[in-house]
């Protein structure tokens, strides 16, 4: 149990386009989801914190207009990113937890964003 | 403020040979949990553990081990006998109240290659 997807897993798109990418618990119900990015050879930075049915939590330093973060239910959380530019360009993760300080996350595959 | 290093940033071993990953960390909270993570370059990130800091007691799963020093901060982890399935970034994380949101905090990781 505890498989978390993301889709898509590499995606390219052109500066100035918005990019969807949907994260979801598959045989769980995750309460609080986050999104991390990683630069290459780096560590995970969070960006955000979303509680399912709540605004997002953002980071110091994140562009919550550019970074627009939704969870909708208890199995899925999208992030957009809006008007893409090529500094965008990383490997986001996304991980799932059924109740956050009780619970282990669990990590999606990533999905690689390319912005042309 | 919470915070995880992990000094060694790469380590190449023989197959076979055992190698130990460090790992110390930084909180001012009584209760908190380690994590150790291991990413694979298909960027996955695949959970290995999750330890309470109440509980000291070494662990040992197959080929893995870890050990806890509340009193050094450290959560070290040993591999034995390693083989080149292996070979790949771990992360230690640490996650504890902090803000409220219980974040995971990474270490920067450490690469492993293991030669065949």
């Amino acid at each position: 149990g505890a498989v978390v997807s993301q889709h898509p897993s590499r995606v390219i798109c052109k500066s100035g386009t918005s990019v969807k990418i949907e994260c979801r618990s598959l045989d769980f119900q995750a309460t609080t989801m986050f999104w991390y990015r990683q630069f290459p050879k780096k560590s995970l930075m969070l960006m955000a914190t979303s509680n399912e049915g709540s605004k997002a939590t953002y980071e110091q330093g994140v562009e919550k207009d550019k970074f627009l973060i939704n969870h909708a239910s208890l199995t899925l959380s999208t992030l957009t990113v809006t008007s893409a530019h090529p500094e965008d360009s990383s490997f986001y993760i996304c991980s799932a937890s059924r109740l956050a300080g009780t619970d282990t996350q669990y990590f999606g595959p990533g999905t690689r964003l390319t912005v042309l | 403020a919470q915070k995880v290093t992990q000094a060694q940033t790469e380590i190449s071993v023989v197959e076979k040979e055992d190698v130990t990953l460090d790992c110390v960390y930084e909180t001012r909270d009584t209760t908190y949990y380690l994590f150790w993570y291991k990413q694979p370059p298909s960027g996955e990130l695949v959970f290995l553990i999750r330890r309470n800091s109440f509980d000291e007691q070494n662990e040992i799963s197959g080929r893995y081990s870890w050990n806890f020093q509340k009193s050094t901060s450290s959560f070290n982890f040993t591999i034995t006998a390693s083989q080149v399935v292996d070979s790949a970034v771990y992360f230690c994380a640490l996650e504890d109240s902090g803000a409220g949101s219980y974040q995971l905090t990474f270490g920067k990781g450490t690469k492993l290659s293991v030669i065949p």
